[in-house]
């Protein structure tokens, strides 16, 4: 069974804050991973996308991608109240369908 | 330019009927993808069409579920004598082709079954 496991939270972080997102998997066979934020009652949108060892980052946000261990994460800077979302993580392999964690609910308090 | 839309938004329906949910990919897009998330849940894969090519229907739970995409454009996913634990949002997505990275998603059909 391929997995992706996450905390459900809730992970609470202050405004301006740094929010850590993390994420394992249990398919080594998995080459990419994804970011997905989404608002309560809408539906998920990508914020990043990693299928190399290291670290990617795009404005506030870096991915990082450690596939000896099988871990994924999402570092937030600077948070802001509008992050305030469920992120989910998924990987996927080489069939190119997506398996989904259940999701990190986080709320940045202002 | 138009995203991915689905119809209906909400449907309530009842133990044992059958429903017929639509989705409208991103024109041009080859790759539309169903998932289905279910309160509180992460999105667990249904089925995938590529272009011509034989749909991946790994994911649907059961033979009560089937779906259908007429080439590169809308897809119907049906659900016959629907179960109590059939609700959930079912949701689409479409990307430029399966190599794409991006997913766009649809706003999801919320169905709901009494």
């Amino acid at each position: 069974q391929k997995e992706v496991e996450q905390n459900s939270g809730p992970l609470s972080v202050p405004e301006g804050a740094i929010a850590s997102l993390n994420c394992t998997y249990s398919d080594r066979g998995s080459q990419s991973f994804f970011w997905y934020r989404q608002y309560s009652g809408k539906s998920p949108e990508l914020i990043m996308f990693i299928y190399s060892n290291g670290d990617k980052e795009d404005g506030r946000f870096t991915a990082q991608l450690n596939k000896a261990s099988q871990y994924v994460s999402l570092l937030i800077r600077d948070s802001q109240p509008s992050d305030s979302a469920t992120y989910l993580c998924a990987g996927r392999g080489s069939n190119y369908k997506l398996t989904f964690g259940k999701g990190t609910l986080l709320t940045v308090n202002p | 330019g138009a995203g991915v839309s689905q119809s209906p938004s909400n449907k309530v329906t009842e133990k044992g009927k059958d429903v017929e949910l639509r989705c409208d990919p991103i024109s041009g897009h080859t790759a539309l993808y169903w998932y289905r998330q279910r309160l509180g849940q992460g999105l667990e894969f249904l089925i995938y069409f590529q272009g011509n090519s034989a749909p991946d229907k790994s994911g649907l739970p059961s033979d009560r579920f089937s779906a259908e995409r007429t080439g590169e454009s809308v897809s119907t996913l049906t659900i016959q004598r629907t179960q109590q634990e059939d609700s959930a949002v079912y949701l689409c997505a479409s990307s430029l082709d399966s190599v794409a990275y991006e997913q766009y998603f649809g706003p999801g059909t919320r169905l709901t079954v009494t």
